[in-house]
């Protein structure tokens, strides 16, 4: 069946450093992915959409890539802050290209 | 300001009671989405519809009923069929149905059944 597994588990990481998360995929062909930031109790907020067809995006502070061949993709933000601890997620079109499929998230705690 | 509104933002609910939690968009997109949101889980489509007079069962509709008369609004109502209902509800809209355009949220609507 279609999964999209990201992890579970939070990333505490230290002001100044990278943060790396992870989005999996399986079972799927998708032709876009996104990532959104969620702060506690509200809608989430899109940051980038990456292309099949694009190996990387950047925006800013964050970069974006996307590996079909491995199924995955790796949501960077470099030199991080505080104000960056959220949830984030990723998501996926499905099959049939009318819906998008969000994986769970994964939080991030950046500590001062 | 252009933007997608969900109101209540707290909504309490008696078991039996049905109840319809409103979505309002101005930003004249034609694909709109509700998903639910439980606990540490991704957010799990209930309908979504890509057109007016037009909409679909997503993954979880069991219990949940929606209308798309009019381009900017998308209510969704929560029935006494819905075994579970308590959770934090969104609404979404995308200029195009499906994943090739980012999904604007709003603030979301928290059920909660007494």
């Amino acid at each position: 069946s279609q999964k999209i597994e990201q992890n579970s588990e939070a990333l505490n990481i230290q002001e100044g450093k990278t943060a790396t998360l992870t989005c999996n995929y399986t079972n799927y062909s998708p032709a876009y992915l996104q990532w959104y930031r969620q702060d506690p109790g509200r809608g989430p907020v899109f940051l980038l959409l990456i292309r099949e067809n694009e190996k990387e995006k950047r925006k800013e502070r964050l970069k974006v890539t996307f590996d079909t061949t491995l199924k995955q993709s790796l949501f960077h933000i470099t030199a991080s802050q505080p104000a960056d601890s959220a949830t984030y997620l990723c998501a996926l079109d499905a099959t049939g290209g009318f819906k998008t499929i969000f994986g769970a998230g994964t939080r991030l705690f950046v500590k001062a | 300001d252009g933007g997608i509104t969900q109101s209540p933002k707290y909504l309490f609910r008696k078991e039996g009671q049905n109840v319809t939690l409103s979505c309002e968009q101005n930003l004249n997109h034609d694909a709109m989405y509700w998903y639910r949101q439980d606990p540490g889980q991704g957010l799990r489509l209930i309908y979504y519809s890509q057109i007016v007079n037009d909409f679909q069962k997503g993954d979880i509709a069991e219990g949940y009923s929606v209308s798309r008369e009019k381009k900017e609004s998308f209510p969704l109502t929560v029935t006494s069929a819905q075994k579970n209902p308590t959770a934090f509800y969104l609404c979404a809209s995308s200029p195009r149905p499906g994943g090739r355009d980012e999904q604007f949220f709003g603030p979301g609507t928290r059920l909660t059944v007494l």
